[in-house]
């Protein structure tokens, strides 16, 4: 059985530009989740999604937002980026919203 | 989710059982404990969660103490791949709420 996919797993942008970033979960998981681990903050919950609704949003600014479509794919978008953008971005996966996430590798996004 | 504490880090040998302890003492009746590792820059992996009976798997065991207000990941044979940071977490909603960990260096 596949695991949770991200794609891409490497990506460097320039300030002000925005990046969209994706992630396929497993199949049949119906919730997924988007984290931001860097190394002064460790790992952050940025937010969750279920049939197609996020459910909740962590303390982020409005620049982060993120969709899912019926297939249960997600995208997260991050609109003018700034050097503390750079970071791991990670999507997990559950079969409901209570059972046990798992990870995909993550997307590494360097801002310069 | 309720706060836990790890030792920041610990050493174990490889071959041997590590023995990752976690205290959880303000954790709520449906909060459960669940346990991830993270092996440098890769995305967390899940290891084993419970609510307060023993738990064991394939990878570890997870040992909850009555009063659930602590815990202890076992994992039966270390081996160098084992190194990582280990996250105790304390979940009762949809997310992970993680900590610093403990790093775990399995040496030969």
């Amino acid at each position: 059985k596949a695991g949770v996919t991200q794609t891409p797993r490497y990506l460097i942008k320039t300030r002000g530009q925005q990046v969209t970033l994706s992630c396929s979960p497993i199949s049949g998981h119906r919730s997924v989740s988007w984290y931001q681990q860097t190394p002064g903050q460790g790992l952050q919950f940025l937010f969750e999604y279920f049939s197609e609704t996020q459910r909740n949003k962590g303390n982020f600014p409005g620049r982060f937002s993120g969709r899912q479509f019926s297939n249960s794919r997600s995208e997260m978008n991050v609109s003018t980026l700034e050097l503390g953008d750079s970071a791991l971005y990670l999507c997990a996966s559950s079969l409901e919203r209570h059972t046990e996430a798992f990870f995909g590798q993550g997307t590494r996004l360097t801002v310069v | 989710d309720a706060k836990t504490t790890q030792p920041p880090s610990m050493d174990c040998a490889e071959g041997r059982a590590a023995n990752l302890p976690c205290n959880h003492s303000t954790i709520s009746g449906n909060e459960y404990v669940y346990w991830y590792r993270q092996i440098h820059s890769q995305g967390p992996q899940y290891i084993i969660h419970g609510l307060k009976n023993n738990e064991t798997n394939e990878m570890a065991s997870l040992i909850i103490t009555e009063d659930r207000k602590s815990s202890t990941l076992i994992l039966p044979h270390a081996t160098l791949r084992d190194t990582a940071v280990y996250y105790c977490i304390a979940r009762n909603d949809y997310k992970l709420s993680f900590g610093a960990g403990t790093t775990v260096t399995v040496r030969a």
